[in-house]
């Protein structure tokens, strides 16, 4: 079935370095990427996404870029701050389909150390 | 302006009782997806309604598990003879008619935060 691969389950970074969160699709037909933000107690929010027909999109410090042919997306935060501390989940669905259902991956702890 | 709004917060049960959560969804949003999120661990899809209508329930456990979204009132998540494994965080979010919408995006309630004793 489909299936969302997030890499890795925890990363450290000291602050002011960039962190790189990988992900890996399974479903081709999948368009629709998007990166959501959890804190501790609180909902997912949405951070930023992409759709497959984009290479790369950038806000401020985070960007996303997506291989569609190795079906791989991944997440950057550059000049990482402790605020930046959080748990952050891809997604991928197939928007056009009658239908918002995300896989989701299964998280990666980002903890910045000041 | 408010957000998908989701209730209780905090829900204590003890094993064999029912569990009622409720999420009413952003204003203009017909459609309510229901996620289970276990402790460390990601979000599971479990139910996607529209108004009076289950379009998908394929996260669905077979049996003690149902969801409805009526004509009037929020969407409920209802847990029968919940156990010790039910424990866990159900998200909702909502989005509106994939038809009609513009973009991809779900927009998530807070959570129901489920303890079964």
């Amino acid at each position: 079935g489909e299936n969302v691969e997030q890499h890795p389950s925890t990363l450290s970074v000291q602050e002011g370095d960039s962190a790189v969160i990988k992900c890996t699709y399974s479903d081709s037909a999948s368009n629709y990427f998007p990166w959501y933000k959890q804190e501790l107690g609180k909902g997912p929010q949405l951070i930023i996404d992409i759709r497959s027909n984009v290479g790369e999109k950038k806000d401020q410090r985070i960007a996303v870029t997506l291989n569609k042919t190795a079906k791989h997306f991944s997440l950057h935060i550059t000049e990482t701050q402790p605020e930046d501390s959080a748990v952050y989940f891809c997604a991928a669905s197939k928007v056009g389909s009658g239908t918002y259902k995300y896989i989701f991956g299964t998280g990666t702890r980002l903890k910045v150390l000041a | 302006n408010a957000g998908v709004m989701q209730n209780p917060r905090h829900l204590v049960r003890r094993r064999g009782q029912e569990a009622r959560l409720r999420c009413s969804p952003m204003k203009g949003h017909s459609h309510v997806y229901w996620y289970r999120q276990l402790p460390e661990e990601g979000l599971k899809f479990m139910v996607y309604l529209q108004k009076e209508n289950i379009i998908d329930e394929s996260g669905m456990p077979k049996e003690r598990f149902s969801a409805e979204f009526p004509k009037e009132g929020p969407s409920i998540l209802r847990i029968q003879q919940v156990v010790r494994g039910d424990s866990a965080a159900y998200f909702c979010a909502s989005s509106p008619s994939p038809q009609t919408g513009l973009t991809g995006e779900l927009f998530f309630g807070e959570g129901s935060r489920l303890t079964v004793l």
